[in-house]
């Protein structure tokens, strides 16, 4: 087992321009979360996905954040229209339904607007 | 309303002195889990440990020890001995059990640790 992969590890854009995460969970886990970090603070819950439903978004995912994961394996997040405040670490993490309190994070996608 | 807070922001000692990182939470479940992970410079977070609100065992696993003590809201991380590659960023997280928000993680600001050689 690889863990979870992220690509791409870093993504540097400019204001206006659409950005795609990927998101790699582990193999067997059908729980996928994507988390967004800023410098010097704790991840923020943006959404999860049980299987390829996505349960619950938070209200910090904006009109312009879309997250799908159609097979219920990878995931992609998607920032339309991205802003210089977007900047962020986003991570994912992956869990079992069962032990969804144990959620593994991949390594993140730092993402820098100008 | 659910709350972590880690009141270090960075802490920095010299190689083998033992260290202690602070977390205090709140909730209004009976029912929580307290975690702790590391994150180092490479980025990714890493689990280290989870706890359960009715278990006050402190748990020891080698040189990192941890105190849950329910009647202060506080879940303390210890490292004794510390090496440079415990340099990292350790965040204390609450999940509670009941309610909407049982798959979300409650994070701390995170406490930045420094290990000098």
């Amino acid at each position: 087992d690889t863990g979870v992969s992220q690509n791409p590890r870093h993504k540097i854009t400019k204001r206006g321009q659409n950005v795609t995460f990927r998101c790699d969970p582990i193999s067997e886990h059908n729980r996928l979360y994507w988390y967004r970090q800023t410098l010097g603070q704790g991840p923020e819950f943006l959404t999860y996905f049980q299987n390829e439903a996505q349960l619950e978004k938070s209200r910090l995912l904006s009109d312009r954040f879309s997250a799908e994961r159609p097979k219920g394996s990878f995931s992609t997040l998607e920032i339309q229209r991205t802003e210089q405040g977007d900047s962020a670490m986003y991570l994912c993490a992956s869990s079992l339904v069962e032990d969804h309190y144990e959620q593994y994070f991949g390594p993140g996608t730092r993402l820098t607007v100008t | 309303a659910q709350k972590v807070t880690q009141a270090q922001t960075e802490i920095s000692v010299v190689e083998k002195e033992d260290v202690t990182l602070d977390c205090v939470y709140e909730t209004r479940d009976t029912t929580y889990y307290l975690f702790w992970y590391k994150q180092p410079p490479s980025g990714e977070l890493v689990f280290l440990i989870r706890r359960n609100s009715f278990d006050e065992q402190n748990e020891i696993s080698g040189r990192y020890s941890w105190n849950f003590q329910k009647s202060t809201s506080s879940f303390n991380f210890t490292i004794t001995a510390s090496q440079v590659v415990d340099s990292a960023v350790y965040f204390c997280a609450l999940s509670e059990a009941s309610g909407d928000s049982n798959y979300q993680l409650i994070w701390g600001a995170g406490t930045k640790l420094i290990i000098k050689p």
